[in-house]
């Protein structure tokens, strides 16, 4: 398996601009999760999906962020608009059971996205 | 106040040697807690998870305890290598799937 695929890798936009980040989970995988790292706030969980549901968003930081799993292969995280403070490092990670349960989480490779 | 703190912020040690991090949490109803690995610029990547009735588990050099009663958890890298550089973080599960992250501790293994 290829692992969790993210894209882009990198992204640089202008204030005001709508961001999309996609990522593809590990096949069979029934949990994905978005996260955020930055330097001063580390790394915080944005949302969790399970079976394609979110389960909990009460990390999106506030209504210019959503997120949307139309299948089990793909999700999707937008920001609209975009601002500088939402510069950060964007990760998905998908694991097969529950977060409370203890399947590993498999991270990618992240989105670096900069606005400007 | 942060549920999960992790101490050192930050540790240099000679190639070779030993360490331990560690992760202290106010979590609660505990579910279970795991020790992940970053190196710079990339995700992070699991290294050890425990549930409330698991006092230890290894992964390689790396071994992770767990005190429920005391609601303390470390990491120690045995013999470190300079692949050891890394960010850790602590992050704990409660029981309704909520997920509370440490700010991590930077290790520098230095030649």
């Amino acid at each position: 398996d290829a692992g969790v695929i993210q894209s882009p890798r990198h992204e640089v936009t202008e204030m005001g601009q709508e961001v999309t980040l996609r990522c593809k989970p590990i096949s069979g995988h029934n949990s994905l999760f978005w996260y955020r790292q930055t330097m001063m706030r580390g790394l915080e969980l944005l949302i969790y999906f399970n079976n394609n549901v979110p389960i909990d968003d009460s990390g999106m930081p506030e209504d210019r962020f959503s997120a949307k799993m139309p299948n089990a292969s793909f999700s999707t995280l937008k920001i609209q608009p975009s601002e500088p403070r939402d510069s950060a490092v964007y990760f998905c990670a998908s694991t097969f059971g529950l977060a409370e349960h203890t399947d590993t989480q498999y991270f990618g490779p992240g989105t670096r996205l900069t606005v400007l | 106040k942060n549920q999960v703190e992790q101490s050192p912020q930050s540790l240099i040690i000679l190639e070779g040697k030993n360490c331990t991090l560690q992760c202290n949490y106010t979590v609660s109803p505990f579910s279970n807690l795991r020790w992940y690995k970053q190196d710079t610029g990339r995700g992070p990547v699991s290294l050890t998870i425990m549930t409330f009735s698991e006092n230890t588990k290894s992964n390689g050099r790396y071994t992770a305890t767990l005190d429920a009663d005391t609601k303390q958890s470390s990491l120690h890298i045995t013999a470190s290598q300079l692949s050891d550089s890394a960010s850790y973080i602590c992050v704990v599960t409660d029981s309704w799937g909520k997920l509370q992250f440490g700010a991590g501790t930077q290790v520098v293994v230095t030649p």
